[in-house]
């Protein structure tokens, strides 16, 4: 079974560019995530969808972010425009169960940098 | 809010010798605790999980016990190998996601 994967798995952009990460879920799996990592720090979430609905973007750091999952299948993650203080690792996890007991499983994750 | 708070590291330890990474959490209840692994160019991976209070999570010789009394998921391995240089995070599910900790890096020479 395929696990989560990412892609790209390091992006580097420009202040003021825009830049979609994608995630692939392991299939089946109804729940997907969206975590960042930046600066060495916590690994914060961002939302969670339940299929194609999101379920919460409390963690969203502001609406130059903007998240889908079409179909309920992969989710893109779109920063524009980016900023320095969007440099981080972003990961993408997917459970099947609900999130309160289920596992998540999470991809390699993609790098971003913003100079 | 929820939080989890981990040893800062890094931690450099020589092959066989005694791991210790901290981890004390603050939450509203009794939350499922977790610690992830994450390998050189890998992913977060699951290490292992405890669910209520005085369960003992292990896993590929590691082990963390629930303490509600101390609020703690302190991780420990007797002997630890090269292989296991790696970003130890601890976590708990704070409702429909985790929460994580700043992650520990953990280096071991041989």
């Amino acid at each position: 079974e395929a696990g989560v994967t990412q892609f790209p798995s390091h992006s580097v952009i420009e202040k003021g560019q825009t830049v979609t990460l994608r995630c692939d879920p392991i299939s089946g799996h109804d729940n997907l995530y969206w975590y960042r990592r930046v600066m060495g720090k916590e690994i914060k979430f961002l939302l969670h969808f339940v299929k194609e609905s999101k379920q919460d973007e409390s963690g969203m750091p502001n609406n130059r972010f903007l998240a889908e999952r079409t179909g309920g299948t992969y989710s893109t993650l779109k920063v524009q425009p980016a900023e320095l203080e969007d440099s981080g690792v972003y990961f993408c996890a997917s459970s099947q169960d609900p999130p309160t007991r289920g596992t998540q499983y999470f991809g390699p994750g993609t790098r971003l940098t913003v100079t | 809010g929820d939080s989890v708070t981990q040893m800062e590291g890094p931690v450099t330890l020589s092959e066989e010798a005694f791991l210790t990474i901290n981890c004390t959490y603050t939450a509203t209840g009794y939350p499922s605790l977790f610690w992830y692994v994450q390998y050189p160019g890998e992913g977060l991976q699951l290490l292992l999980k405890a669910t209520k209070a005085d369960d003992k999570g292990s896993n590929k010789g590691f082990e963390a016990t629930y303490r509600k009394e101390t609020t703690s998921f302190h991780l420990e391995k007797g002997s630890v190998q090269v292989s296991d240089s790696a970003v130890y995070f601890c976590a708990l599910r704070g409702g429909n996601k985790l929460v994580f900790g700043a992650g520990t890096i953990l280096r071991v020479k041989s």
